[in-house]
């Protein structure tokens, strides 16, 4: 059963504080896309890739926040250093990227509390 | 940039048709999707237009007019399961996917 799957599903942590997510995307997949969703917001871009290569992080705090994907079975999100304002649910999505096959597959979030 | 609209909240009752538009401006355009979202899931995919016209999955359809920069969705014979979030996005320039704000939607019996 092929799904993205996302580690930690929670996480709280302390203001001032390095928050790591990781993401599995499913295999075979060429584009990944990391949201933030907040009651407020919505589901916000924060970034995404194909094949790798950043393609878009216009969304992304860039003084804080960066995304990496170090190989293609992995791609993490960070923030350094957090603020209580980054509190939100934060999804990774894959896909094959193509203009005929859109679906994004989101895996189940990291919910993330900043105190 | 891209920017979507949707309606904030839909009400209906159970078994009935309901209908969620979405109007968005893009950069480059490639397709509209829709997505569920259940209170504390993760997004699922519902459907896809690329093309002017309705795209039919059993009780949910999808419609798109290019020119008119607008879709909807159609649900027919809700259930009480239908009681989701529903977003549209856009797929634009470099295949990047904008998300609209969602659309509540609340079936009562």
């Amino acid at each position: 059963d092929a799904r993205v799957t996302q580690t930690p599903r929670h996480k709280v942590t302390e203001m001032g504080q390095e928050v790591t997510m990781r993401c599995q995307p499913i295999l075979g997949h060429n584009t990944v896309f990391w949201y933030r969703q907040t009651m407020m917001q919505g589901l916000e871009l924060l970034a995404y890739f194909r094949n790798r290569a950043p393609l878009d992080d216009s969304g992304m705090p860039k003084d804080r926040f960066s995304a990496e994907m170090p190989d293609a079975t992995l791609a993490t999100l960070k923030i350094q250093p957090s603020e209580p304002r980054d509190s939100a649910v934060y999804f990774c999505a894959s896909g094959l990227g193509t203009s005929m096959n859109t679906e994004a597959f989101f895996g189940q979030g990291t919910r993330l509390t900043v105190v | 940039g891209q920017s979507l609209e949707q309606p904030s909240e839909v009400t209906a009752v159970e078994g009935a048709i309901v209908q969620i538009n979405c109007t968005y401006q893009t950069s480059g355009f490639y397709g509209l999707s829709w997505y569920q979202q259940h209170d504390g899931g993760a997004p699922t995919f519902l459907s896809y237009n690329a093309l002017d016209g309705l795209e039919e999955t059993g009780r949910f359809s999808s419609f798109l007019s290019r020119s008119d920069s607008y879709g909807y969705l159609l649900l027919q014979e809700l259930q009480m399961k239908d009681s989701a979030s529903y977003f549209c996005a856009v797929r634009g320039g470099y295949q990047k996917v904008t998300f609209g704000t969602g659309t509540k939607l609340q079936v009562i019996p």
